[in-house]
């Protein structure tokens, strides 16, 4: 069974870097799949932010692309999320996913809280 | 971008009742890229239903999808209390992800 986990600082300041981290048990990233971030302010719905393949190829929401950057770890098999110049619209829950089956995502980290404030 | 909307917004019924959720697309997707999810509070989203009508793993013959076009619908049949939740319906159109805004479903 796929498990994962994301960690990183619950509070970043406005302009700063969010960086967080996905750490997956059960499964390799290596293995053929798409691992993506999801994000959910509070109280409202899901965005998609990016994913990342197995092959460390990326894609990303239109609407954050100049902002984001995935990247993949082999030897740690995790993943991450950089998301730059942050504001208090980046508030949110940050959620990992494994893709599948089909275009879905099956597996789910339980999310991590960020706040964005001074 | 693809835009989803879902309707209703919130629905309230009872239990062993039947829930029909809507959900439309803006543009036609394929029905191979169409998803719903049950989402607790305090929890992560769980997936239901992939590709409009395949059941995900583990998931009750109570729940299924159907729909083609731009128009989907989740439904529930024989409600049981634990179905309370908030429902999102997911496309892929080939570059990016989309989600709906979510219906709440209530049980009496």
């Amino acid at each position: 069974q796929v498990q994962l986990q994301e960690s990183g600082p619950r509070l970043v300041k406005p302009s700063e870097t969010l960086s967080l981290t996905c750490a997956v048990s059960g499964d390799s990233v290596t293995t053929t799949s798409w691992w993506s971030w999801i994000r959910q302010p509070p109280g409202k719905g899901l965005e998609w932010i990016g994913e990342i393949s197995d092959t460390a190829f990326t894609k990303y929401s239109p609407s954050l692309k100049s902002r984001v950057t995935i990247s993949l770890d082999k030897s740690k098999n995790q993943f991450s999320l950089n998301l730059n110049s942050v504001t208090a619209a980046d508030t949110a829950l940050y959620l990992c996913a494994k893709h599948g089956p089909g275009y879905s995502f099956g597996f789910w980290g339980q999310g991590t809280q960020v706040t964005v404030s001074p | 971008e693809i835009v989803l909307t879902q309707s209703p917004g919130t629905l309230s019924l009872s239990p062993g009742e039947r829930a029909t959720l809507s959900c439309r697309t803006s543009q036609s997707v394929s029905s191979s890229s169409v998803a719903w999810y049950q989402q607790k509070p305090g929890q992560a989203p769980r997936l239901l239903i992939y590709a409009t009508s395949s059941r995900a793993t583990g998931i009750p013959d109570r729940f299924s999808g159907s729909g083609s076009g731009t128009d989907f619908t989740l439904t529930i049949s024989r409600l049981e209390p634990e179905d309370s939740a908030v429902f999102y319906c997911q496309q892929f159109d080939g570059s990016s992800y989309t989600f709906g805004p979510g219906t709440k479903l209530e049980i009496k």
